[in-house]
């Protein structure tokens, strides 16, 4: 079945120690996002991707480094350098339509946190 | 700016009553818009989505949205909820540059 795998579902990190989020999908879907969910805010993009090789910052994208080496996976790393990393992260991706985006498929998230 | 508004963040309901949860967006063009359903600690499933024609769209899970553009509202109905449907929901808008706005979400709690 398609869709998207998000890895750990729950990881401990020490304060000072980067930390990679692993999302891979298989549903040969070109944009990729992370988004981050703390209680009563909703969804924050921190990253996406339309393509190979290139992704845009998103509201929230200090601390934070991604990579899209291919086309079905694109890995968050949570650096030393945000403040406040424990949280609920998701992965989603979604296909172009005509000059617009379809709707988002999600991962089951991974939740980080700092101890 | 472009946002969604939810203004409802808690709403509690019987099983078997009917259920309206209210989504409000600010958006300049005609937008994409989408409700999703999560429960505690998992993903988002999309329940539905409008993108243009027929303004009454069904869902999955018995679920339907109205889209009103005077109003600039897109509320989810659903007419007897089950206890099942206990999550939280967001409705979102989806805009031309890949991008998508989120409401703050609205936790549904079902009295059996």
């Amino acid at each position: 079945d398609g869709g998207i795998t998000q890895s750990p579902k729950y990881l401990f990190r020490k304060e000072g120690q980067n930390v990679t989020l692993s999302c891979e999908q298989n549903l040969n879907h070109d944009a990729m996002y992370w988004y981050r969910q703390d209680p009563g805010q909703g969804l924050r993009l921190i990253y996406y991707s339309q393509i190979v090789n290139d992704f845009q910052k998103g509201d929230i994208a200090e601390g934070y480094s991604v990579s899209r080496e291919k086309k079905e996976s694109f890995p968050l790393t949570v650096t030393s350098a945000q403040k406040n990393p424990t949280a609920f992260y998701l992965c989603a991706s979604s296909i172009r339509q005509g000059a617009n985006t379809g709707e988002l498929f999600f991962g089951e998230g991974s939740r980080l946190t700092v101890l | 700016a472009q946002s969604v508004t939810q203004p409802d963040i808690h709403i509690t309901v019987s099983e078997g009553a009917s259920l309206e949860l209210r989504c409000n967006y600010s958006y300049g063009a005609t937008p994409y818009l989408f409700w999703y359903v999560q429960s505690p600690g998992q993903g988002l499933q999309l329940l539905l989505k409008y993108f243009s024609g027929d303004t009454l769209v069904q869902g999955i899970k018995g679920f339907e949205a109205e889209f009103k553009r005077s109003q600039s509202s897109f509320n989810l109905r659903k007419p007897s909820v089950h206890w099942s449907d206990a999550a939280e929901y967001f409705c979102a808008v989806g805009e031309r540059t890949y991008k998508y706005i989120f409401g703050t979400g609205t936790r549904l709690k079902v009295l059996a």
